[in-house]
């Protein structure tokens, strides 16, 4: 069975630094795809980035980037220049590709970031 | 280009009733998730389904709950005599199934937020 784990419940970061909120995940499988979802107070899941497995390039998406360690089945998100708007909920998700067709996304507790002005 | 549309977005059952949640998918998808976030917790996977398909049931409880996506409008998550457990925000989610860059990246709606008293 596939699992995510996010480490930290809780971080909190001052505007404009920078912020790295950990993921690690658990797979038997070779080709997946994982993302980092953003449920700011709202409660609307947001796509913020997405990492193919296969590809050893990192993702990045403006001020958000990521760290995917393949081996070490990790994948960190950063986000460089912190604003008041990233407050939110961050969840890590990890799905299985079987090809021609998809799996359902599996994802982590969350970590709730605050960015302080 | 209009997201993934879902209503009502509030909704308030009372014990015993029951409560029906409805998701039409982003134009051009085709692949249609729905998922249940409890307060406090990430989101879990309840069904995914295609048009008049259920692909993956295995998040579904056994008892109450039901999904539906017709050829013809949009999927409707079912739950029958609703109990209060059952408040939550239900996710719907789409995807599109072959090509492009949006290849098995999953979209999600606003959320349903249900209310059982």
């Amino acid at each position: 069975a596939q699992t995510v784990t996010q480490s930290q419940p809780e971080m909190s970061v001052q505007e404009a630094e920078t912020v790295t909120l950990s993921c690690t995940y658990d797979t038997s499988e070779n080709n997946y795809y994982l993302f980092w979802y953003k449920q700011p107070p709202s409660r609307q899941m947001i796509l913020v980035i997405r990492q193919e497995a296969y590809k050893q390039q990192n993702a990045t998406e403006n001020r958000f980037s990521v760290n995917f360690q393949k081996a070490a089945k990790s994948f960190s998100l950063k986000i460089s220049d912190s604003q008041l708007g990233d407050t939110a909920m961050y969840f890590c998700a990890f799905m299985i590709d079987y090809g021609g067709s998809q799996g359902n996304l599996i994802f982590g507790k969350g970590t709730k970031l605050s960015v302080k002005p | 280009n209009a997201g993934v549309m879902q209503n009502p977005r509030h909704l308030v059952r009372r014990r015993g009733q029951e409560a029906r949640l409805r998701c039409s998918p982003m134009k051009g998808h085709s692949h249609v998730y729905w998922y249940r976030q409890l307060p406090e917790e990430g989101l879990k996977f309840m069904v995914y389904l295609q048009k008049e398909n259920i692909i993956d049931e295995s998040g579904m409880p056994k008892e109450r709950f039901s999904a539906e996506f017709p050829k013809e409008g949009p999927s409707i998550l079912r739950i029958q005599q609703v109990v209060r457990g059952d408040s939550a925000a239900y996710f719907c989610a789409s995807s599109a199934a072959r090509q492009g860059k949006s290849r098995n990246t999953i979209y999600f709606g606003e959320g349903s937020w249900l209310t059982v008293v």
